[in-house]
């Protein structure tokens, strides 16, 4: 069973610092899914990583994929207000039309 | 269209009875999924149509749920006899070709169902 886990659950920092989120999934995918949530609103995709390596960028946001440590990484860098928000990785595979979903991490980023 | 709509953005029901939530996706999409949320969670897969049909009803929570979608564009989703453990946010999404392809799901900003 595919199972993906994201940690933390909850993030709280200031302005200005670095952070990571982890998206760790239980087995093997090279199709690993970032998006965002806004309190009380839909999901907003942000990255869409195909490859072993692949690393993508935009704004203070970066995205990693090691599919043979089967983790994903989102670096937060000198964070501001606006990306507060929740979260959210997903995985698919070849065998699984399903996208499997974290829990989402929480992040407020304090002024 | 411009974006996934949905309707009704909140659905306020009582216990026991139908309710049908609709879903109208990007236009010349042809994959379409519901997902639900319950609060503070993440996402959990419901249904998953390709064209009009559905290769995957896997996550349909009972035989209460039901879903369908017609002229390959909008669709409907049905449950019947309501609980109160169906209260949540229920997300679609669509995508140009399918899950197979890698593609990014785009989302609607789904309807909020209350069952009391």
């Amino acid at each position: 069973e595919l199972k993906v886990e994201q940690n933390p659950l909850f993030l709280s920092m200031q302005e200005g610092k670095n952070y990571t989120i982890y998206c760790n999934y239980s087995t093997t995918s090279d199709r690993l899914y970032w998006y965002r949530q806004d309190p009380g609103k839909s999901l907003e995709s942000l990255f869409v990583l195909l490859s072993n390596g692949a690393v993508k960028q935009e704004g203070r946001l970066m995205a990693s994929l090691d599919t043979k440590a089967r983790l994903s990484t989102l670096h937060i860098t000198a964070a501001v207000h606006d990306l507060s928000a929740t979260y959210f990785c997903a995985v698919d595979t070849d065998s699984n039309y399903q996208l499997i979903w974290g829990a989402g991490t929480k992040l407020i980023i304090k002024p | 269209g411009a974006g996934v709509s949905q309707s009704p953005s909140n659905k306020v029901t009582e216990k026991g009875k139908d309710v049908e939530l609709r879903c109208d996706p990007i236009s010349g999409h042809t994959a379409l999924y519901w997902y639900r949320q319950s609060l503070g969670q993440g996402l959990e897969f419901l249904i998953y149509f390709q064209g009009n049909s559905a290769p995957d009803k896997s996550g349909l929570p009972s035989d209460r749920f039901s879903a369908e979608r017609t002229g390959g564009s909008v669709s409907t989703l049905t449950i019947q006899r309501t609980q109160q453990e169906d209260s949540a946010v229920y997300l679609c999404a669509s995508s140009l070709e399918g899950p197979s392809r890698a593609e990014t799901q785009y989302f609607g900003p789904g309807t909020r169902l209350l069952v009391l």
